[in-house]
């Protein structure tokens, strides 16, 4: 079946500007993840969904960030008054459940942020 | 805050060398230890993973070797292909978390 797919995989926007990034998770999969992967760096942690509930945004750097997964399949990240700093690629990634051998996390190919 | 360190930042072997990356945690809770691959412009996939309840791991030319006393793990690619040349990044968390925590990441290139 197919994969994650991450829509756009590019998004240039100028300072100010507002982005919405969305993720297509593995159909069925309970858990959906946010990362943000800077340049040459490892990714890091933005926020969890369990079906529709968002149960951990504490990785999200501010609140000019906001994710939402209302039916529990399709997830959106959104950023406010983009800055240069968020220029990144963001990954998403989803988990068939949780514990024992579900713990395997599929990732998208990511979207590549760049604020000008 | 970094609770994964990685180590070397790149590696460079040639065609057949037994490239290792090591990796070294701070949080005991951590209980899921895996290994993730990265080509340019994909996402990471996942390699190997393994528990601490056991000290190492083989899958086809990849093993993670685990030391629980000391809080570190390592990968190594048995009979390395140019086709391995990749970012590889370790990576933990808790069963019953739900975060992944990475390391920094390693560039290896396989040199034919």
């Amino acid at each position: 079946g197919a994969g994650v797919s991450q829509s756009p995989r590019y998004k240039v926007a100028k300072r100010g500007q507002d982005v919405a990034l969305r993720c297509d998770p593995i159909s069925g999969h309970v858990s959906l993840f946010w990362y943000q992967q800077a340049l040459g760096q490892g990714p890091e942690f933005l926020t969890y969904f369990q079906n529709e509930a968002q149960l951990d945004k504490s990785g999200l750097p501010s609140d000019r960030f906001f994710a939402e997964r209302p039916e529990g399949s399709v997830s959106t990240l959104k950023i406010q008054r983009t800055q240069q700093e968020d220029s990144a690629v963001y990954l998403c990634a989803s988990r068939p459940g949780w514990g024992g051998r579900y713990n395997e996390q599929f990732f998208g190919p990511g979207t590549r942020l760049t604020v000008l | 805050q970094q609770q994964v360190k990685q180590s070397p930042q790149s590696l460079i072997v040639q065609k057949g060398g037994i490239p290792i990356i090591n990796c070294a945690y701070e949080n005991t809770a951590f209980d899921y230890f895996p290994w993730y691959q990265q080509f340019p412009g994909k996402g990471p996939a996942l390699l190997i993973a393994i528990r601490p309840d056991v000290s190492e791991k083989k899958e086809g030319r990849f093993t993670i070797s685990f030391n629980k006393s000391a809080k570190q793990f390592s990968l190594h690619i048995m009979d390395s292909q140019p086709g391995d040349s990749a970012t590889y990044f370790c990576a933990a968390s808790r069963t019953s978390g739900s975060r992944l925590t990475f390391g920094e990441g390693t560039q290896l290139t396989v040199n034919p």
